[in-house]
């Protein structure tokens, strides 16, 4: 299967700082997305990218699908954006693979 | 339109009981997944189905674990009976079979066994 791995696992920040957070995968893929799950668990769809970049709001991630990597970026950070940050990957429509998560805390 | 709908989203039993946990998938989703998400990990696939049809269910410990999609709408899982180790959050998603495949998530049932 595909082997996903996400980077760093954990992150502090200060309110108002930026940061990158990023997602190596092993094998091609055409379904990449990333999911925020907030305090209560619930995984929230943040991007479907399979490749290119998408900007929504404070949030933009690009997939570099020849080079295997895709990267969110959060701007301008909130503490509502706190939580863990996963990328899942699959090739055609067989099972997804997810990475181990980046745990996000934004301090006021 | 209405998410994934899951159900409960708590449930505490003790030890060798059973338990069983519901799930709505978006409508016209065809295709159905229960995950297994334990502290501090990611999401961890148990099976998926195809309509009714369990396309993957080789991670599902068949021994005490039990699915099913009967019209290839909602679905259940089973455990029974329950061990110590059970405890965890019980996901289900959904997504088109064809197009995009984006893949959607319940809210997830907190599965505690004491």
């Amino acid at each position: 299967g595909i082997q996903v791995e996400q980077s760093p696992p954990d992150l502090i920040l200060q309110e108002g700082a930026n940061s990158t957070l990023r997602c190596n995968f092993s094998d091609s893929v055409n379904n990449l997305q990333w999911f925020h799950q907030n305090p209560w668990g619930q995984l929230i769809n943040l991007f479907y990218i399979p490749s290119g970049t998408k900007q929504n709001g404070r949030l933009s991630a690009t997939t570099v699908a020849t080079e295997r990597y895709s990267l969110l970026y959060i701007s301008s950070s909130q503490t509502t954006d706190s939580g863990v940050y996963f990328c899942a990957a699959r090739y055609n429509f067989n099972k997804f693979y997810f990475g181990s998560g980046t745990k996000l805390n934004v301090k006021p | 339109e209405a998410g994934v709908v899951q159900s409960p989203r708590y449930k505490i039993i003790e030890k060798k009981q059973p338990v069983a946990f519901w799930c709505n998938p978006i409508s016209g989703h065809n295709t159905l997944y229960w995950y297994l998400q334990n502290l501090g990990q990611g999401p961890e696939l148990l099976i998926r189905y195809e309509n009714e049809e369990a396309v993957d269910d080789s991670q599902l410990p068949k021994d005490r674990f039990s699915a099913e999609r009967l019209k290839g709408v909602d679905s259940t899982l089973k455990i029974q009976p329950a061990e110590l180790g059970d405890s965890a959050v019980y996901l289900c998603a959904s997504s088109f079979t064809s197009g995009s495949g984006e893949l959607f998530f319940g809210e997830g049932s907190r599965l505690t066994v004491l």
